[in-house]
C-alpha cells in the first residue's frame, strides 16, 4: 500500500458525460501529480500541484481541469468524455515540490471506461 | 525539451539469464534517475533508483548504473525470476519552473521471463 489513496477504483460512463476523479496523497505529502495511461501505453503526465497551486502541466486537453484543496486531497475533473478518454488515471504523491530525489508514490489507479 | 529514449520496447529472456534496460537523456541539467515496475493492471512501484553524483548502485538482483557523459542509464537485472515479468519505465529528474523538478518518463520495456 503506497499511502495514496484514489477513488473510485471503476467508472463506466457514456461519452459527453463529466466525470469527477478523486485522490487523497500520502499524509505529509504537498506534491500531486495526475497521470493518464491508456491501454498497453506509458505513462503521460497531466498535471502537479503543490500544496495547492498548479506547478506543471503535461499534455493535458482543456476538458480536462484539475484542482488541489487546502487539505491536500485533489479531483481531476474530466468533462465532454470522448472513446479515446478511456483509460487507467493514476495519482502520485511526494513529499516536496518535484525537488531532486522526491520519491513519487503511486495510487492503485481509476479505470474509466467511456461508452 | 527533456526527452527520455527507453530501448528496447519489449525484453524477452530465458528464466536465469540476465535482462538490461537502457535509457537515454537529454537535458545534462538531470540529477535524479529512478526505475519504476509496473505489473499489469497495478501500480508503478520505485524498484531502485541513482542520483547524479553516484556511477552505479545496487539491490540485490537489481542494478542501475549512469554514465553522465553520454547521458544514460541502464538497468540491469541478473538470475531473472517469473515474477521479474512487467512493464518497467526509466523516468530522469530535471529542472522545471522555479525550483521544481519535474520527471521526464521513458515509454517503457515489457520484460517477458521464459520458463
Amino acid at each position: 500500500d503506497s499511502g495514496v489513496t484514489q477513488t473510485p477504483k471503476h467508472l463506466i460512463t457514456a461519452t459527453g458525460q463529466r466525470v469527477t476523479l478523486r485522490c487523497s496523497p500520502r499524509s505529509g505529502d504537498l506534491s500531486v501529480y495526475w497521470y493518464q495511461q491508456s491501454l498497453d501505453q506509458g505513462l503521460q503526465f497531466l498535471i502537479q500541484y503543490y500544496n495547492g497551486e498548479e506547478r506543471a502541466k503535461g499534455n493535458i486537453l482543456e476538458r480536462f481541469s484539475a484542482q488541489q484543496f487546502p487539505d491536500l486531497h485533489s479531483e481531476l475533473n474530466l468533462s465532454s468524455l470522448e472513446l479515446g478518454d478511456s483509460a487507467l488515471y493514476f495519482c502520485a504523491s511526494s513529499a516536496g515540490q518535484g525537488l531532486a530525489g522526491n520519491t513519487i508514490y503511486f495510487g492503485e489507479g481509476s479505470w474509466l471506461t467511456v461508452v | 525539451g527533456e526527452n527520455v529514449e527507453q530501448h528496447p520496447s519489449t525484453l524477452s529472456v530465458q528464466e536465469g539469464d540476465s535482462a538490461v534496460i537502457k535509457c537515454t537523456y537529454s537535458d545534462s541539467a538531470s540529477n535524479y534517475f529512478p526505475w519504476y515496475k509496473q505489473e499489469l493492471g497495478k501500480r508503478p512501484q520505485l524498484i531502485i533508483d541513482i542520483r547524479s553524483n553516484v556511477g552505479e548502485k545496487k539491490d540485490q538482483r537489481i542494478a542501475v548504473t549512469l554514465n553522465k557523459t553520454a547521458k544514460h542509464f541502464s538497468l540491469h537485472i541478473t538470475e531473472t525470476q517469473p515474477e521479474d515479468s512487467a512493464v518497467y519505465f526509466c523516468a530522469a529528474s530535471r529542472p522545471g519552473r522555479g525550483s521544481n523538478y519535474q520527471l521526464i518518463w521513458g515509454a517503457g520495456t515489457k520484460l517477458i521471463i521464459k520458463p
